[in-house]
């Protein structure tokens, strides 16, 4: 099965900083990788995705990257704010299945 | 409507009672999904319902037992608990494609404490 490899574990940033959190997987038939914020206390939350026929995706202070050769995305968070504090679980998964498979979560602080 | 609805928020419970988690969608979502989450670990994947149907159950134990009455309804049957089933429970739902590639709403969750 799809296994996926998520570094670091914490992350600690100074505000306005810049954060990037990796991913890597391992089934090379898997073709969609949403990243989800998860505040504590709070629902994970899809705050971007990227598929695979595309290399990078951006939203405001967001952006994903993908490299399909190498098996590993990441995200990249400029401009950190403390409001950006929060545990971030990237997935993967492959056509014809809708189940992700999740790594293990980064811990992002973002110190004011 | 874009959200899930979990109730209740909060749960706690004797190791002899039986319980009831409720979760509503209105996004025309036909895969509904039932996931456990200790605290700063992934969700970990219970039941998934595609077509009102159960099509996986990731081998849990018999004192969580899942229905889904319709399309938009998912429950969650609790009985006879134990400790360590302490934790949030959150469902989800997405879309269907055979391509497979959608995201999950998330239910803000239900924190169920077992004593």
């Amino acid at each position: 099965g799809e296994n996926v490899e998520q570094h670091p574990s914490t992350l600690s940033v100074q505000e306005g900083d810049s954060a990037v959190i990796k991913c890597t997987y391992s089934d090379s038939a898997s073709n969609y990788f949403p990243w989800y914020k998860q505040e504590l206390g709070k629902r994970p939350q899809l705050i971007i995705d990227i598929r695979s026929n595309v290399g990078e995706k951006k939203d405001q202070r967001i952006a994903v990257t993908l490299n399909k050769t190498a098996k590993h995305f990441s995200l990249h968070i400029t401009e950190t704010q403390p409001e950006d504090s929060a545990v971030y679980f990237c997935a993967a998964s492959k056509g014809g299945s809708y189940i992700p498979t999740f790594g293990r979560g980064t811990s992002l602080i973002v110190h004011p | 409507d874009t959200e899930v609805t979990q109730t209740p928020k909060h749960l706690v419970m004797g190791m002899t009672n039986k319980k009831s988690l409720k979760c509503e969608q209105h996004m025309g979502h036909r895969a509904m999904y039932w996931y456990k989450q200790k605290a700063k670990k992934p969700p970990e994947l219970m039941f998934v319902y595609s077509y009102e149907k159960l099509s996986i159950n990731e081998s849990v134990p018999s004192r969580f037992s899942p229905e889904c009455p319709n399309s938009s309804l998912l429950n969650l049957h609790l009985h006879a608990l134990q400790p360590e089933d302490s934790a949030l429970y959150l469902c989800a739902s997405s879309q269907i494609a055979p391509g497979g590639g959608y995201g999950y709403t998330f239910g803000s969750g239900t924190r169920l404490t077992v004593v």
